[in-house]
């Protein structure tokens, strides 16, 4: 079974430019969740989709992050403008359900660095 | 808050030896409890969780950990280490939502 897929794996810009991240959950998990890692830190949960719906974005900030997961399967996280505090692991995972009862899979993260 | 505490940033332990990581948590009710590892460059994966009942949790990988009510405490445990467990390990506490640790980095000597 394949595993949480995200890409690119690193991504280099400057500031104010633009950024997406893309992450395909495991087949069959209806819940989505990405998180931002800082260095030296626990991944954040910025935002929480039950299928199509996001259910928890409190931690989103909406000025200038953006996601969607159309017909609830894969889903984007797009930053813009991008600032240099941006800098960090962005971490796609999925679980079948919602809830900690559920085993949350995650994927590699994508390594962002902004110049 | 909820909030989880891992007293160690680095931790180093030869090969063969035991290994405990510490985790307390403050959290309004029974939690539900997790430890997660991340080798370089990887995603996180699950080592154990604690729901209920038996509060020796037995793992992947030959780790455990035991939940102390008393203690607010869910500390990580394995009688001998293997060089590959070299990685940043994370306490997390949650039930709707996960709250995570800020992780320890646990380094083996050969």
């Amino acid at each position: 079974e394949a595993g949480v897929v995200q890409s690119p794996r690193y991504k280099i810009i400057e500031k104010k430019q633009p950024v997406a991240f893309w992450c395909n959950p495991i087949s069959g998990h209806n819940t989505l969740y990405w998180y931002l890692q800082n260095l030296g830190q626990g991944p954040e949960l910025l935002i929480r989709y039950e299928n199509e719906e996001a259910v928890d974005d409190s931690q989103l900030p909406k000025d200038r992050f953006s996601a969607e997961r159309l017909k609830g399967v894969d889903s984007t996280l797009k930053i813009q403008p991008a600032e240099l505090g941006d800098s960090a692991v962005y971490l796609c995972a999925s679980s079948l359900r919602q809830g900690s009862a559920d085993t949350q899979y995650f994927g590699p993260g994508t390594r962002l660095t902004v110049l | 808050a909820q909030s989880v505490t891992q007293p160690d940033i680095h931790i180093t332990v030869s090969e063969g030896a035991s290994l405990e990581l510490r985790c307390n948590y403050s959290y309004g009710a029974t939690p539900y409890l997790f430890w997660y590892v991340q080798s370089p460059g990887q995603g996180l994966q699950l080592l154990l969780k604690y729901f209920s009942g038996d509060t020796l949790v037995q793992g992947i990988k030959g780790f455990e950990a035991e939940f102390k009510r008393s203690q607010s405490s869910f500390n990580l445990r394995k009688p001998s280490v293997h060089w590959s467990d070299a990685a940043e390990y994370f306490c997390a506490v949650g039930d709707d939502k996960i709250i995570f640790g800020k992780g320890t980095r646990l380094h083996i000597l050969p």
